[in-house]
């Protein structure tokens, strides 16, 4: 049973940057059939896509966080991460990553709630 | 981008009813299509991908059906635990989206 386990601050002060990290157990992150993806709800309301990374660092981003946004790869550590930078309120939101197999998003971590406020 | 409409936003049903809901791509994304399913504080689980594939472990009161750009996600046999919100999602191409979200409730 392959584990993902989302870590980071929880609190980001407005115009800073949210990292997040994301580390996979059971499983390994090298494995060049998987993306590992990040995604996010804000309270209340739909799955945004933020974006994705494979293990040989390739990477895709949803164009509505118009160049925000940075995912990158360890695969010493066994886990992936998230910059989100110049934060607003608006980027208040459950933040989960999740594995994509074969065209699915097939694992999820539990999530881990940023919240952006002074 | 591919927009992802699903309907109704919100169902109640009863224990032991059927129930659909219904997933329409703005283009054609063949079966690219999976179905999740979320409870209140949980992370979205997988049900059904390839549009009708059923994911290990996912009771067979779950069906997925269509392709090109209308799906539908039927619930058979409803049961208490089947209260959730229900997201589909498409895979054809990036940026990956979701649709908007089910509400089922169970009177």
């Amino acid at each position: 049973q392959v584990q993902l386990q989302e870590s980071g601050p929880g609190l980001v002060t407005p115009s800073q940057t949210l990292s997040l990290t994301c580390s996979v157990s059971t499983d390994s992150i090298n494995n060049g059939s998987y993306y590992w993806n990040w995604i996010r709800q804000p309270a209340g309301r739909g799955l945004e896509w933020i974006g994705r990374i494979s293990s040989s660092g390739s990477t895709n981003y949803n164009p509505s966080l118009k160049g925000r946004v940075s995912i990158s790869i360890d695969t010493s550590e066994n886990q992936f991460s998230l910059r989100l930078i110049s934060v607003t309120a608006a980027d208040t939101a459950l933040y989960y990553c999740a594995r994509h197999k074969s065209a699915r998003l097939d694992y999820w971590g539990q999530g881990r709630l940023v919240t952006v406020s002074s | 981008d591919i927009q992802v409409t699903q309907s109704p936003s919100s169902l109640s049903a009863s224990v032991g009813d059927r129930v659909s809901i219904t997933c329409r791509a703005s283009q054609n994304i063949t079966s690219y299509l999976n179905w999740y399913q979320q409870k209140p504080g949980k992370a979205p689980r997988l049900l059904i991908y390839a549009a009708f594939t059923l994911q290990s472990g996912v009771p067979s009161r779950f069906a997925g059906g269509g392709s090109g750009t209308d799906f539908s996600l039927n619930v058979s046999d409803l049961q208490p635990e089947d209260r959730a919100t229900y997201y589909c999602q498409q895979s054809f191409t990036s940026p990956i989206t979701f649709g908007q979200g089910t509400r089922l409730e169970i009177k």
